[in-house]
């Protein structure tokens, strides 16, 4: 099965700076959907970008999707320290591959130090 | 509050005594699905359901059922747990698995369940 895999796993940065992740995944999808979970909590959806988009914007949050090269990458400007948290990408398959699961990447650990 | 709610958020057993997780919706989704989270795994989906009576398998499905007899409510069944099975359980929901071009999925705040 497909699999979202995030680079890095860890990146810690200081106040102010931008935090640039990164998710790969291995076939065809529909939409690509980025998630936030902080500390073992629920995870709260960010940011959706379809196949056929290849940038999306959402306040401090720029999304780009390349599906020729089967990635994506999460931009989070003038971070703050209350945007730590983990990030996960998930997928889907393409709208009548007949499955309706999601994949979940292994997640980005990103600490904003003040 | 449009919300998602799973009971118990924590939960020690044993082995092989069954066990149910609820999840309840108050958002009138169509699709509900179960995670489960382990460290450096992710989350891995163990079921969905497209809507009532309709479930089919995520990637993990072994060890657990699962049943949707009414909208909101999807829980998580395991018949005989093992210690494998501790995890952090989420259940998430979203307006429509047919169109998830269109529609997020909103989680609940998670189950800590461990199987001694």
């Amino acid at each position: 099965s497909q699999q979202g895999e995030e680079d890095p796993q860890a990146l810690s940065i200081q106040e102010g700076e931008n935090a640039t992740m990164n998710c790969s995944y291995k076939t065809s999808i529909n939409n690509l959907q980025w998630y936030r979970q902080n500390s073992g909590r629920g995870l709260v959806h960010l940011i959706l970008i379809r196949s056929n988009e290849r940038e999306k914007h959402s306040g401090r949050l720029r999304v780009t999707l390349d599906t020729s090269k089967k990635s994506s990458s999460l931009l989070i400007t003038a971070s703050r320290a209350a945007d730590t948290a983990s990030y996960f990408c998930a997928t889907d398959g393409p709208l009548n591959s007949g499955t309706y699961k999601y994949i979940f990447g292994t997640g980005t650990r990103l600490k904003v130090l003040a | 509050e449009a919300q998602v709610t799973q009971n118990p958020r924590y939960l020690i057993t044993v082995t092989g005594k069954k066990l149910t997780v609820t999840c309840s919706q108050n958002m009138n989704h169509e699709y509900m699905s179960w995670y489960r989270q382990d460290p450096g795994l992710g989350l891995r989906q163990i079921y969905y359901s497209m809507n009532v009576e309709v479930t089919d398998k995520g990637d993990v499905p072994e060890g657990y059922k699962v049943s949707r007899k009414e909208k909101r409510n999807f829980p998580l069944i395991l018949e005989s747990p093992s210690p494998n099975q501790t995890s952090l359980y989420f259940c998430a929901s979203s307006l429509s698995g047919f169109r998830r071009d269109l529609y997020e999925q909103y989680f609940g705040p998670g189950t800590r369940l461990t199987v001694t």
